[in-house]
């Protein structure tokens, strides 16, 4: 299996353009997590999909902050208008299992620059 | 919602030292999941606590879950410059299946 496969690897956009963040989760995994990490914060939980539905949406940081997941194999995170605050590095993961807590595959992650 | 405490934040060590980090929590968990993440790179699951007192080991790798099931630790035998990197746990409790990271404990080897 690839893996979490996440692009880009790195964005680099202006202030008050829009970026959008995909990702393709590994085959048969029916959660899917989106992830952000900064130095001041850590590992921030953003939002996380249980069979292409949002489950807990209650990390996004606001309202320029959206997620979708159309199909088992795909998810957006979209940010608009972008702000320099929200440079860090995003990952995705994904893992398989609904009754126990099951470990997560991270993608390489995104790397987003706000200038 | 459920924090998971990590201590220490940094750790320097001269390699062939060993090195322990630490995971707590106010509440009792359901089980405990520890990563690392090398520099530049992405977390990777390196192994998953379930039972109270568990004990596993990963060649110099050793993790534990208390007996309260309210704090987990890694201990690394000899550490080398391989070691370097960031290490995690997540925990869940409740009836949740989602767990929660700690802030890290950042291993530092030196030569």
């Amino acid at each position: 299996d690839a893996g979490v496969i996440q692009s880009p690897r790195h964005e680099v956009t202006e202030m008050g353009q829009e970026v959008t963040l995909r990702c393709k989760p590994i085959s048969g995994h029916d959660y899917l997590f989106w992830y952000r990490q900064t130095m001041m914060r850590g590992l921030e939980l953003l939002i996380y999909f249980n069979n292409n539905v949002p489950i807990d949406d209650s990390g996004m940081p606001e309202d320029r902050f959206s997620a979708k997941m159309p199909n088992a194999s795909f998810s957006t995170l979209k940010i608009q208008p972008s702000e320099p605050r929200d440079s860090a590095v995003y990952f995705c993961a994904s893992s398989f299992g609904t009754s126990t807590v099951s470990p997560l595959h991270f993608g390489n992650g995104t790397r987003l620059t706000v200038t | 919602g459920q924090q998971v405490m990590q201590i220490p934040q940094y750790q320097h060590v001269q390699e062939g030292e060993d090195f322990t980090t630490y995971c707590n929590s106010s509440t009792t968990l359901s089980n405990i999941q520890w990563y690392k993440q090398r520099p530049g790179g992405h977390p990777v699951f390196l192994i998953q606590l379930v039972k109270s007192g568990e004990v596993k080991k990963q060649k110099r790798l050793t993790f534990q879950f208390g007996e309260a099931k309210k704090n987990s630790s890694l201990h690394i035998t000899a550490t080398q410059t391989t070691d370097v990197g960031t290490y995690f746990c997540a925990a869940a409790s409740g009836g949740s299946y989602i767990p929660t990271f700690g802030r890290g404990t950042s291993l530092i080897v030196h030569p």
